[in-house]
């Protein structure tokens, strides 16, 4: 079955430097998706990705954040100068255009940890 | 804001017995609902989907849904201990024709043999 993969698994780097996380859809996928997971909280939504533009950010999807699709295959999400309340899980999901209302398939998540 | 709430728990039920999870979501719009499964450091996992109000069953699954009442349930029928995990009601919330997940908080559930 496809899979949603991301890379790395695990992440650490020093407050105010710039991470890039990196996430390869499942290929027939057009909707894209980042989610995070502080330790011991809710899975919250980020930010979505279709047609190659925002299509939804939430509070938490500041300047500090951007997302881009370089080619066919990979989704980034840049975090520009990281703060320790940027360790967190990271979860990138898709699913296709023809399926409205259906369920995201979650990658493996990176975990960063910011010290 | 749209929200959806679980009782965070811990849930603890014996071997074998039936563990109910529940959900109540705010969005009366809200068409499509699911249930994933996490285990502790990794990814949600889907579980169950729901759209109409009723039962679905999948193996020693199964979900509930009311829409008038706005509330999700998930059976889950002779626990197993590979059962014990967090598991996360979702619900496709669609904001300006913009569709996204919205996650409760997780209920963690722990089958004790």
């Amino acid at each position: 079955e496809p899979e949603v993969t991301q890379t790395p698994s695990h992440q650490v780097t020093q407050m105010g430097q710039e991470v890039i996380l990196r996430c390869v859809p499942i290929s027939n996928h057009l909707y894209f998706y980042w989610y995070r997971q502080i330790l011991g909280q809710k899975v919250e939504f980020l930010v979505s990705f279709y047609n190659n533009e925002i299509s939804e950010k939430s509070e938490i999807f500041d300047d500090q954040f951007s997302v881009e699709r370089p080619d066919g295959s990979n989704f980034t999400l840049k975090i520009r100068s990281t703060k320790l309340e940027d360790s967190a899980m990271y979860f990138c999901a898709s699913r296709g255009l023809w399926q409205k209302n259906s369920p995201l398939h979650f990658g493996n998540g990176t975990r960063l940890t910011v010290t | 804001q749209k929200e959806v709430e679980q009782n965070s728990g811990p849930l603890s039920v014996p071997e074998g017995a039936i563990a109910s999870l529940n959900c109540t979501y705010s969005d009366r719009g809200s068409q499509s609902f699911f249930w994933y499964r996490q285990y502790s450091g990794k990814s949600p996992e889907l579980i169950m989907s729901i759209y109409s109000n009723g039962d679905k069953e999948d193996g020693r699954f199964t979900a509930q849904l009311n829409k008038a009442s706005q509330y999700v349930s998930l059976l889950i029928r002779d626990s197993q201990p590979s059962d014990s995990a967090t598991y996360l009601c979702a619900v496709n919330v669609v904001n300006f024709g913009n569709e996204k997940l919205t996650f409760g908080t997780g209920t963690r559930l722990t089958i004790i043999p």
